[in-house]
């Protein structure tokens, strides 16, 4: 069945670095786009991030736009997130999942927190 | 960017009740919207997709429609299992957004 686990969260300090990864498995990754959403706590969904089933094509939220860099090795069958100069702003559960056909997170994780604070 | 608005942010009903939320559209999307619902402490779970297919497994007491800016999510008969918070996330043009969400709770 299609499974993605993400890890790396954990406690970092403002202006520092963290990579998340989600390693995934029961389809066959390099034929899907897959995304990044997060959710600060007691609050909504935002998402964060799409790389392309190639890919060759990324597009980040605007909060994040120049600071995360999103990635995937089809070899590892595993997506990243690079997330650079970190804020509070940024602590949240981040999900990866799966895209489907048209465009919607079809598949979840199970969601990894990361939190920002000195 | 898209902004998404739900409303109402809090809905309480009973189970049997007909309930219908809304979401709003900044600008059209055509019909390029979906509905997630989710649990507390669990990852949201598709329901519907271009305003008004199904997910996979999903129950056909729910239902969407709309097109444009302006869609509804139908819950024909509530069920215990429906209580929990639900978005619409328009999926028409980068950056996708997700509306504030609602919360389902029971009366």
């Amino acid at each position: 069945q299609v499974q993605l686990v993400e890890s790396g969260g954990g406690v970092v300090q403002p202006g520092r670095s963290l990579r998340l990864s989600c390693a995934v498995s029961g389809f066959t990754f390099s034929s899907y786009a897959v995304h990044w959403v997060r959710q600060a706590p007691g609050k909504g969904l935002e998402w964060v991030a799409i790389i392309s089933s190639d890919g060759s094509k990324k597009y980040y939220a605007d909060s994040v736009n120049g600071r995360f860099i999103i990635s995937r090795d089809d070899s590892k069958n595993t997506l990243y997130l690079q997330m650079n100069s970190l804020a509070t702003e940024d602590t949240a559960v981040y999900y990866c999942a799966r895209g489907s056909g048209s465009g919607t997170q079809e598949y979840w994780g199970q969601g990894t927190l990361v939190t920002v604070s000195s | 960017d898209i902004q998404m608005t739900q409303s109402p942010s809090t809905l309480s009903a009973s189970v049997g009740d007909r309930v219908t939320i809304t979401c709003r559209a900044s600008q059209s999307i055509s019909s390029w919207l979906a509905w997630y619902q989710q649990k507390p402490g669990k990852a949201p779970n598709l329901l519907i997709y271009k305003a008004s297919i199904l997910g996979t497994g999903v129950p056909s007491r729910f239902s969407g429609s709309g097109s444009g800016t302006e869609f509804t999510l139908t819950i024909s008969s509530l069920q215990p299992d429906d209580f929990a918070t639900y978005y619409c996330q328009q999926y028409h043009i980068y950056p996708y957004t997700f509306g504030q969400g609602t919360n389902l709770e029971i009366k």
